[in-house]
């Protein structure tokens, strides 16, 4: 049983498109994020919902947005896609968020490839 | 800026020997640390987390955790190939709802 799924695992698309990526969890998980990898291997994170609320949103643009329509789903939709949002985007999800102890279990990541 | 420093490079240890990684993070209050193993083209993995400063240990893994110095170490004892990976360091702290992340350091086991 995949504790959470994200899918496409490849993405592969034109700039200017629109696209989105799934996520979901079945771990019970009342938080969950969205991280973006870039090709030096580096995490960064851009959204966290917890129980379908948005508690963070870095600065990011907002061609990106995320939605959660229950707390074991959060999706990624992007707009207008551009040549630097080529990286992998992993989903993530937690216990808890905010007492310092965040423990994330991440899906498989989506490879997106923008040319 | 909360930041997660890493050793630049990757360490290449021979199979059997002890792999030491470090990472400093600039933040007096975080509170949680972790480390998060990642094989290529695969997601990371949490294999260990620490709190309280002084060591943790599981099974072939041990995380040193000083908060007066800032750093946290994890070592890998009896190196295997299969220790071959990116390892990222992580921590967090109360209120914060995230993890910030260091750039990683990848360990190369030569058998």
């Amino acid at each position: 049983d995949t504790a959470v799924s994200q899918t496409p695992k490849y993405l592969v698309t034109q700039m200017g498109n629109d696209k989105s990526i799934k996520c979901e969890q079945n771990l019970g998980h009342d938080t969950m994020y969205w991280y973006k990898q870039d090709s030096k291997k580096f995490l960064k994170i851009m959204f966290s919902y917890n129980n379908k609320e948005l508690i963070i949103n870095e600065t990011v643009p907002n061609r990106f947005s995320p939605k959660s329509p229950d707390k074991a789903h959060l999706n990624l939709h992007i707009n207008s896609l551009e040549l630097g949002d080529s990286a992998v985007y992993f989903c993530a999800s937690s216990p808890q968020a905010g007492e310092g102890n965040e423990k994330l279990f991440f899906g498989s990541g989506t490879q997106l490839s923008v040319l | 800026q909360k930041e997660v420093e890493q050793n630049s490079g990757p360490l290449s240890v021979p199979e059997g020997a002890i792999a030491s990684l470090n990472c400093t993070y600039s933040d007096r209050g975080s509170q949680s640390f972790f480390w998060y193993r990642q094989y290529s083209g695969k997601s990371p993995e949490l294999i260990m987390f620490i709190y309280s400063n002084g060591d943790k240990e599981d099974g072939r893994f041990t995380a040193q955790l000083n908060k007066a110095s800032q750093y946290v170490s994890l070592l890998i004892r009896d190196s295997q190939p299969s220790d071959s990976a990116t390892y990222l360091c992580a921590f967090s702290w109360y209120g914060n709802n995230r993890l910030a992340f260091g750039k990683g350091n990848q360990v190369v086991v030569i058998p």
